[in-house]
C-alpha cells in the first residue's frame, strides 16, 4: 500500500507479556518515528530512526521499551513485561527525505495495546 | 510547563465562521512547524507545515508563525462540520529532517451547522 501500516491494529495482554508492534513505513522514506498517545493527549516520542540507525532513543519510558529497524525499513516495537501503563496507542510514523517538506510526518493507524 | 502549549478547549464554532487554533512553544531553537487533525479513533493527519515567520494559506486553512513571539496559529475559513477534530500543533528543534517532532496536547474543535 501507499501509506504507512501498522499491525496488530488492536492487541490485549495480560499484564507480564511481551508484545511486538509491527510498522511498515511508506517507500522511499528513511526516517522512521514511535510514538504513544494516551488518551486527550499528544503523542509522546519514543524513539527515531534514520535507515536502520537508532539515533534517538530518549522517549522510551523503561528498559522494557525497545526498537529495532534492522534493514532500514520494517520496524518493531517491543514491549517486554507489559504493565497496565503502558495501554495506550502507539503511532508510527515515516518522513520523507529532505527537502523542501522537511520533518513532515506520515503516520499509521496506530496499534492501539490494552494490557489487563 | 510543556514544551509545546495549546488550549484544550473545546472551541465550538458555528458553521461558516472563522476558527482559530492557538499555539505557544518555549524552545527559541525550533525550526519547523506543524499542524496536524486527528478526528476521534484515528491517527494524525497533516495539514499544515510552516518554516518562516509570516502567513502561509492553503485553501480555507491558513497558518501564521510568530518567531519572535513564539506562536504559531491556525486559522479555518468557512468552518464545515467536517472540520470537527482535534487540532495538534507540532514543533521540530531543527530544519534538517532528523530530530523529533514534539506535540501538544491539541485543541478540540466543534463546528456546529
Amino acid at each position: 500500500g501507499a501509506g504507512v501500516s501498522q499491525s496488530p491494529r488492536y492487541k490485549v495482554a495480560k499484564r507480564g507479556q511481551d508484545v511486538a508492534l509491527r510498522c511498515d513505513p511508506i517507500s522511499g522514506h528513511v526516517s522512521l518515528f514511535w510514538y504513544q498517545q494516551a488518551l486527550g493527549q499528544g503523542p509522546e516520542f519514543l524513539t527515531y530512526f534514520q535507515n536502520e540507525a537508532q539515533l534517538d532513543k530518549s522517549g522510551l519510558p523503561s528498559d522494557r521499551f525497545f526498537a529495532e529497524r534492522p534493514e532500514g525499513s520494517v520496524s518493531t516495537l517491543k514491549i517486554q513485561r507489559t504493565q497496565q501503563e503502558d495501554s495506550a496507542v502507539y503511532l508510527c510514523a515515516s518522513s520523507p527525505p529532505g527537502g523542501k517538506n522537511t520533518g513532515e510526518l506520515f503516520f499509521g493507524e496506530g496499534s492501539r495495546l490494552t494490557v489487563l | 510547563q510543556k514544551e509545546v502549549e495549546q488550549n484544550s478547549g473545546p472551541l465550538s464554532v458555528p458553521e461558516g465562521a472563522i476558527a482559530s487554533l492557538n499555539c505557544t512553544y518555549s524552545d527559541r531553537g525550533s525550526q519547523s512547524f506543524f499542524w496536524y487533525r486527528q478526528y476521534s479513533g484515528k491517527s494524525p493527519e497533516l495539514i499544515m507545515s510552516i518554516y518562516s515567520n509570516g502567513d502561509k494559506e492553503d485553501g480555507r486553512f491558513t497558518a501564521q508563525l510568530n518567531k519572535a513571539s513564539q506562536y504559531v496559529s491556525l486559522l479555518i475559513r468557512d468552518s464545515q462540520p467536517s472540520d470537527s477534530a482535534t487540532y495538534l500543533c507540532a514543533v521540530k528543534g531543527r530544519i534538517t529532517n532528523a530530530g523529533k517532532s514534539t506535540f501538544g496536547d491539541g485543541t478540540t474543535l466543534t463546528v456546529k451547522p
